[in-house]
């Protein structure tokens, strides 16, 4: 089946450091990602949408500046946590679309910013 | 405004018994709906899929129905196991293009042995 694979799993970094986060399909080529993140107690929300080839697409309220994302090839994905600070601490996860409906999810990347 | 509800509070449930999760959603017309388990610190995991135009859907002890006039989708696990323990979330896929989906809260399970 298909399969992203996620890496950091967690990560702990100080504030004001910029932090990469990958995302990569094993198995299949995805033009499209996305990247939630993920309170406690809290929905997943939908950060942005990676295409590859051409710019990502930003929620509202979410600062593209600060979330750099970057979608190179069909099977890589990255989210650059830039400047981070304490209350960019979350759980993010990334997830492709696999085939026509359904979607695969990597296992998240814990974010600590100390 | 667009509205997703599952039921706020844990389900606890006996081993052996069919645990049953709703999903209720306002101001919405999903072509479909998607089910998905999540554990604790880890990514959700597709479960099933059920379009607007199909009553029910099962794979394995996993049993979806989707009413599109109350607005609701029930997922039920039969026989339920203590691994069957997680959070269910329910997500809305909207047709179209720009296929984003749209996520409950979820559901905390816990099967007790």
């Amino acid at each position: 089946g298909a399969v992203v694979s996620q890496h950091p799993s967690w990560v702990i970094c100080k504030s004001g450091t910029s932090v990469k986060i990958e995302c990569r399909s094993l198995d299949f080529q995805a033009t499209t990602m996305f990247w939630y993140r993920q309170f406690p107690k809290q929905s997943l929300m939908l950060m942005a949408t990676s295409n590859e080839g051409s710019k990502a697409t930003y929620e509202q309220g979410v600062e593209k500046d600060k979330f750099l994302i970057n979608h190179a090839s069909l099977t890589l994905s990255t989210l650059t946590v830039t400047s981070a600070h304490p209350e960019d601490s979350s759980f993010y996860i990334c997830s492709a679309r696999a085939g026509v409906y359904g979607y695969t999810f990597g296992s998240g990347t814990r974010l600590t910013v100390v | 405004s667009q509205k997703i509800e599952q039921n706020s509070e844990a389900l606890n449930i006996q081993e052996g018994k069919t645990a049953t999760l709703t999903c209720n959603y306002t101001n919405y017309s999903p072509a479909y709906l998607q089910w998905y388990r999540q554990d604790p610190g880890r990514g959700p995991v597709f479960l099933l899929l059920i379009r607007e135009n199909e009553k029910e859907k099962r794979k394995e002890r996993l049993k979806v129905t989707f009413d599109t006039t109350l607005k609701q989708s029930l997922f039920h696990i039969t026989a339920s196991q203590p691994a069957d323990s997680a959070t269910y979330l329910c997500a809305l896929d909207a047709a179209g293009n720009n296929r984003k989906l749209i996520w409950g809260l979820g559901t905390s399970l816990a099967v007790n042995p």
